[in-house]
């Protein structure tokens, strides 16, 4: 089955700067690409996805790149601040079925310092 | 609109007891699947229902099973608990005709097993 691999495990910032998380899969046929935050307590919520005919996706402080070739994909929060803080996790979608399971990497604890 | 809603929030059970939890998609969806995730790792795929059938299954022995009604809540059961079953149970719903259409995640049952 697909292998989601994720780093870091814990990223520390400065308020204003950008943090970069990095994710691996191993299965070519994965093409859904989510990026979950959950905060202490909470669901996970979904804050950004990237599907595998696009190679970036934008929404306001955050990004998305994905290289198919590679089998990774990052995301990217610049300016970020304290309420950025949470876990983040990504995750790949095998195969075109709408009912695709998803796979979950361990996740990164992100704090932004003040 | 209501969300994906989970119930109980909280369970104490002891070891080789049963369980059942409970979910009701968010409106317009019809699709459930349900994750486990323990303390510091990612969600852990178990089992996906739609139409009121288990569609995929994850590396989940048979202790774990489920049900869907007509109105697509669904239910998941635990029997036999073991020490290892003690985690967050996440209900995600999803509706079925729409591509790789968003998770929507419930705020979990935290079970634990003593």
């Amino acid at each position: 089955g697909e292998n989601v691999e994720q780093h870091p495990s814990t990223l520390s910032v400065q308020e204003g700067d950008s943090a970069v998380i990095k994710c691996t899969y191993s299965d070519s046929a994965s093409n859904y690409f989510p990026w979950y935050k959950q905060e202490l307590g909470k669901r996970p919520q979904l804050i950004i996805d990237i599907r595998s005919n696009v190679g970036e996706k934008k929404d306001q402080r955050i990004a998305v790149t994905l290289n198919k070739t590679a089998k990774h994909f990052s995301l990217h929060i610049t300016e970020t601040q304290p309420e950025d803080s949470a876990v983040y996790f990504c995750a790949a979608s095998v195969g075109g079925s709408t009912l695709g399971r998803l796979y979950f990497g361990r996740g990164t604890q992100l704090t932004v310092w003040p | 609109d209501a969300g994906v809603t989970q119930s109980p929030t909280h369970l104490i059970k002891t070891r080789g007891q049963q369980v059942t939890l409970r979910c009701s998609p968010k409106s317009g969806h019809d699709t459930v699947s349900w994750y486990q995730q323990a303390l510091g790792q990612g969600p852990q795929f178990i089992f996906q229902y739609y139409e009121e059938e288990e569609r995929q299954r994850g590396n989940f022995p048979d202790r774990f099973s489920g049900h869907q009604f007509p109105n697509y809540s669904s239910e998941l059961n635990v029997n036999a608990l073991l020490l290892g079953d003690s985690a967050l149970y996440l209900c995600a719903s999803r509706p079925a005709g729409v591509g790789h259409s968003p998770l929507h995640f419930g705020n979990g049952t935290r079970l634990t097993v003593t």
